[in-house]
Parts: C-alpha cells; sequence; structure tokens
C-alpha cells in the first residue's frame, strides 16, 4: 500500500486562484518532503522540498506547509497561472534511506483563463 | 545542466521478448533508482543502486532486473516482457543530501 496518501486525484483552479494539494504519512522515520511537478512527457522536476524542522516554506508561488505532529503536509500554489497546469507529486523519504522516495499517486492541476 | 537520458522515448514489444532500457547520468552520482509510474499509482521503485555493481530490490523488482557496469549507467532489464509491464519508466539519479534528478522517461507498450 501507498506510505504517502496524496489528495486530491485532480483539481480545476481559475487564474489568479489558490491550488492546494494535501499529502499524509506513517513512517515518523521520514524527515524530507519534497514536492514534483511533472509536464507532459517529461520526467518529474523538483519544485519546493521541507524538512520536519520548520513548519512552512516558501518559494515565489509555491508554499509547503507541514505539520510534523499530524503527519501532513500541503502544497500551495498562490495567484496560479495556466503554465502551472501539470501533474504534481508529493514524496517522502527518511535519511536511512536517502534517495528512496516514497511518492504520492498525484494531483493533476488544471488552471483555466 | 544536470542531465539524466534515457535511450528512448518510446518502445513497444511484444510479450516474451526480453527489453533492456538505459539510463545515463553526467553528474557523477553514486545513486541511480528505476522507477515505473502508472496512472493512479505514483511512482514506484523498481530497484536502485548506490555503487557500481551494486544494486537492491525495491518496492516492485518482480519481473525485473538491473545492471551497473559503470558510474554514470543504470540498465533496466525485462527478462520476458508481460502485458501488465505496460507503462512509463522513469530512470532518477542523486548524489547523498542533494536533488534528485529524473529522466525524461521511456513510455513502453508490451502488446
Amino acid at each position: 500500500q501507498q506510505q504517502v496518501k496524496q489528495s486530491p486525484q485532480s483539481l480545476i483552479v481559475q487564474k489568479g486562484g489558490i491550488s492546494i494539494i494535501n499529502c499524509a504519512y506513517e513512517n515518523t522515520a521520514f524527515d524530507y518532503f519534497p514536492w514534483y511537478q511533472q509536464f507532459p512527457g517529461k520526467g518529474p522536476a523538483l519544485l519546493i522540498a521541507i524538512r520536519p524542522d520548520v513548519s512552512e516554506k516558501k518559494e515565489g508561488r509555491f508554499t509547503i506547509s507541514f505539520n510534523k505532529s499530524a503527519k501532513q503536509f500541503s502544497l500551495h500554489i498562490m495567484d496560479s497561472q495556466p503554465g502551472d497546469s501539470a501533474t504534481y507529486f508529493c514524496a517522502a523519504s527518511g535519511t536511512d534511506s536517502w534517495g528512496k522516495f516514497q511518492f504520492g499517486a498525484g494531483t493533476q492541476v488544471v488552471v483555466t483563463p | 545542466d544536470v542531465k539524466v537520458t534515457q535511450s528512448s522515448r518510446y518502445l513497444v514489444k511484444r510479450t516474451g521478448e526480453k527489453v533492456f532500457l538505459e539510463c545515463v547520468q553526467d553528474m557523477d552520482h553514486e545513486n541511480m533508482f528505476w522507477y515505473r509510474q502508472d496512472p493512479g499509482l505514483g511512482l514506484r521503485l523498481i530497484y536502485f543502486s548506490y555503487d557500481v555493481k551494486m544494486k537492491e530490490k525495491g518496492d516492485i523488482p518482480e519481473g525485473y532486473s538491473v545492471s551497473r557496469e559503470k558510474k554514470e549507467r543504470f540498465s533496466l532489464i525485462l527478462e520476458s516482457a508481460s502485458t501488465n509491464q505496460t507503462s512509463m519508466y522513469l530512470c532518477a539519479s542523486i548524489r547523498e543530501g542533494e536533488t534528485q534528478y529524473f529522466g525524461p522517461g521511456t513510455r513502453l507498450l508490451v502488446l
């Protein structure tokens, strides 16, 4: 079974709106939580990542919120643009298994003009 | 600019054929990975390698094998392709503590 559960499966948002994708995990040994963005025909590319020592990380219009006690983390895309239309994956790994990421199922985001 | 390349973007094979997927990275990364990507399942780890000639099973190794004879090259082998191996295959590499880089993927269709 998937160790990282991601929701929603798909999301339609208007240009300028906020996209929110949520992930939950069980393994308390996870200590690195990246988000990947994938465009059709391309491999995933790292978007932003967080470690559990902070509750929020922001890079431009993308923000990760992290709740260690709830074992949840989320990606917020502010002022969503049509160019943000892609599939987003959350992932998690631990220092005892560096690089062995567990991925969420993915969220397809469509930003309408 | 870092680069992970995969030998084919699209492949069509017949059931029972032996299939080789090649991945090359130019970043001198120790660790390399093969994933398969299926709708609704995300990316699942097939095999990974943390050094030349070293390999470890991932979450779904059945029906696959790998080879890493050189640091920059990691091959995925389907010994006898089956229709349930139709999928997108993604190679990735990483240096410990750094970002994982993915190749563009190989879309394999097994008829």
